[in-house]
């Protein structure tokens, strides 16, 4: 089973309205990322939130994480036609394999 | 600075062909990864080389797939033979060592649809 499960799968805002994605995983972690997908192209990283930190800032986006409910948001601030795309949570573990683990992804439409 | 470089970027073939993926990293970068992602999921990876010794390869299925970094550059990930369900975006990836659990670059990806 996947380690990040992002909600919702989807989401579908009007341009300037703020949108709030989801992650939530199963094992402690040392660290988790967010990455952004334009439809036809690879992955792009966008910010990264460590176990001891609680929340993140960089330009319009927000992180925050929750360790004890093993989970983190991002929220995009007056969202614009060019954050159409998907985005993934991906998780560094503490234990185990030293790899990311990536979620399914919330596919992320903002209409003009 | 030059991004991680995939070439084809789109390739047909019919089931139980072969086919043969390439991937060119940042210059610099010694961790390689190749990731599969499957329309609608997130990128999984199959794997991971540092410089040109395998890290990871625990979710490669072995009995078809084969992936080499010679030179501890390129790196080529090979299907044979393929399947229907290797249907797939072949993401190549690439970081610094000291950051492999921080910021990986993506390659804009390779799309096989196997018939």
């Amino acid at each position: 089973s996947q380690q990040g499960e992002e909600d919702p799968q989807a989401l579908s805002i009007q341009e300037g309205e703020n949108a709030t994605m989801n992650c939530s995983y199963k094992t402690s972690i040392n660290n988790l990322q967010w990455y952004r997908q334009n439809s036809g192209r690879g992955l792009v990283h966008l910010i990264l939130i460590r176990s001891n930190e609680r929340e993140k800032h960089s330009g319009r986006l927000r992180v925050t994480l929750d360790t004890s409910k093993k989970s983190s948001s991002l929220l995009i601030t007056a969202s614009r036609a060019a954050d159409t795309a998907s985005y993934f949570c991906a998780t560094a573990l503490i234990q185990g394999a030293q790899k990311l683990v990536f979620g399914q992804g919330t596919r992320l439409t903002i209409n003009p | 600075e030059a991004g991680v470089a995939q070439s084809p970027r789109y390739k047909i073939i019919e089931k139980r062909q072969s086919v043969a993926f390439w991937c060119n990293p940042i210059s610099g970068h010694a961790t390689l990864y190749w990731y599969q992602q499957i329309l609608g999921q997130g990128p999984k990876l199959l794997i991971q080389f540092q410089n040109n010794g395998v890290v990871d390869d625990s979710q490669l299925p072995k009995d078809r797939f084969s992936a080499e970094r010679l030179k501890g550059v390129d790196s080529t990930l090979k299907i044979q033979p393929a399947k229907l369900e290797d249907s797939a975006v072949y993401l190549c990836a690439s970081s610094l060592v000291l950051q492999q659990l921080e910021t990986q670059y993506f390659g804009p990806g390779t799309r096989l649809l196997v018939l």
